[in-house]
């Protein structure tokens, strides 16, 4: 059980182009999907949290206009990121956690490597 | 502002070694306190959810501890398959319960 799969898991894209990234939670329903950025050698970055039906959270520092954040259903979290730069070039992460049955742990996805020419 | 410090940063066993992993943690209300396995390229893997002091859980060769300020994942005779990072991460109380995340451990164990 709580399975969360994300696609695509690697993608390389020319720079102002956007690219979307899909997040789904597969044997549950995530009440809550988290958005996370990770370079090499450090560790995970909370960009956003979101919240199916409602507008995402985004953390201090990250453009919300760059990187949008769509939580459609209670299975799906889409992040999108626009006009992307090479300094956009990272391993992004999604975890989802359902609070339904009072547990806190969130389960993530395998990341999605993005790169930007 | 919640704080994670693990430590040590990376560390080195040989096979059957037996050592810890150490998490220290600032916050107000704890929540939980999470632990997790990363291996290179790949999404972290939840091993467990500690809540209160002096709580303990194990999963085959991993342990992991709760104290009021610090948490240790034990490893037990480790083997070559455990190298991998770990991290800790504990829940901030606060209205959309996010989790702050430390740099974690690099764990290897050689053969």
């Amino acid at each position: 059980g709580a399975v969360v799969s994300q696609h695509p898991s690697w993608v390389i894209c020319k720079s102002g182009t956007s690219v979307k990234i899909e997040c789904r939670s597969l044997d549950f329903q995530a009440t809550t999907m988290f958005w996370y950025r990770q370079f090499p050698k450090q560790s995970l970055m909370l960009m956003a949290t979101s919240n199916e039906g409602s507008k995402a959270t985004y953390e201090q520092g990250v453009e919300k206009d760059k990187f949008l954040i769509n939580h459609a259903s209670l299975t799906l979290s889409t992040l999108t990121v626009t006009s992307a730069h090479p300094e956009d070039s990272s391993f992004y992460i999604c975890s989802a956690r359902d609070l339904s049955g009072g547990v806190y742990e969130q389960y993530f996805g395998p990341g999605t490597r993005l790169t930007v020419t | 502002e919640d704080q994670v410090t693990q430590s040590p940063e990376a560390l080195r066993l040989q096979e059957g070694e037996s050592s810890s992993l150490n998490c220290s943690y600032t916050v107000s209300g704890l929540r939980g306190l999470f632990w997790y396995r990363q291996d290179p390229g790949k999404g972290p893997e939840f091993l467990f959810t500690l809540y209160s002091a002096g709580e303990e859980k194990e999963k085959e060769r991993l342990k992991a501890t709760l104290t009021k300020k610090e948490s240790f994942l034990h490893i037990t005779a480790p083997k070559p398959e455990d190298s991998a990072t770990y991290l800790c991460a504990v829940q901030d109380p606060g209205g959309y319960q996010k989790v702050t995340f430390g740099i974690g451990t690099k764990l290897q164990v050689i053969p």
